[in-house]
């Protein structure tokens, strides 16, 4: 099946440590995205990247890292460095910008 | 970097009732815009979007959005809403030619049978 895969769906860690979130697609799409979603904050934009080897920090970027060494990868490094780490996390990808974004299952993160 | 503004976050009205959600955005050039709409359990989906030509579009549902460039909007409506559109809908932007696409608030939904 075509489509976007984030895993693990819930993970737990403790404070301090940094945690890597999958996000892997086969649709062929150059552009992918990291989100995340809370309460009443709506889909704030953690990363982009537009092409392999490139990414652009959205607006929420401190405390996060990401790499694009794939087409069709794009992790999410978690840092100690981020305050409020425990949210929920979505991976996206499109053609381009200009398309329909494509969103994973995401992965609910809780640190403890 | 470009702003959505979505207002009236929690919306509550009775089947059959018309539905209309504000979307504002910030950015001054030319962009392509979306709405995105979340059942409950279920992946975010696109509803409809803009990219140019006639600024009225419709999308899945009996959903429709109107694009008034003058006023940065680009509105959501629906004449008569079902139980089966509860959900939480989403204004997303992308600038013309560049892949970041920003997301309002949402408004979250509920259709009272």
């Amino acid at each position: 099946d075509g489509g976007i895969t984030q895993s693990p769906k819930y993970l737990f860690r403790k404070e301090g440590q940094n945690v890597t979130l999958s996000c892997e697609q086969n649709l062929n799409h150059d552009a992918m995205y990291w989100y995340r979603q809370d309460p009443g904050q709506g889909l704030r934009l953690i990363y982009y990247s537009q092409i392999v080897n490139d990414f652009q920090k959205g607006d929420i970027a401190e405390g996060y890292s990401v790499s694009r060494e794939k087409k069709e990868s794009f992790p999410l490094t978690v840092t100690s460095a981020q305050k409020n780490p425990t949210a929920f996390y979505l991976c996206a990808s499109s053609i381009e910008g200009a398309r329909e974004a494509f969103f994973g299952q995401g992965t609910r993160l809780t640190v403890v | 970097a470009q702003s959505v503004s979505q207002h009236n976050h929690h919306v509550i009205l009775s089947e059959a009732a018309s539905l209309e959600l504000g979307c504002n955005y910030s950015y001054g050039g030319t962009v392509n815009l979306f709405w995105y709409v979340q059942y409950p359990g279920q992946h975010l989906q696109l509803l409809l979007k803009y990219f140019s030509g006639d600024p009225l579009v419709k999308g899945i549902k009996g959903f429709e959005a109107e694009f008034i460039k003058s006023k940065f909007s680009f509105n959501l409506r629906k004449p008569s809403v079902q139980w089966s559109d509860t959900a939480e809908y989403f204004c997303a932007v992308t600038p013309y030619g560049n892949n970041r696409l920003a997301f309002g608030k949402g408004n979250q939904v509920v259709v009272i049978p």
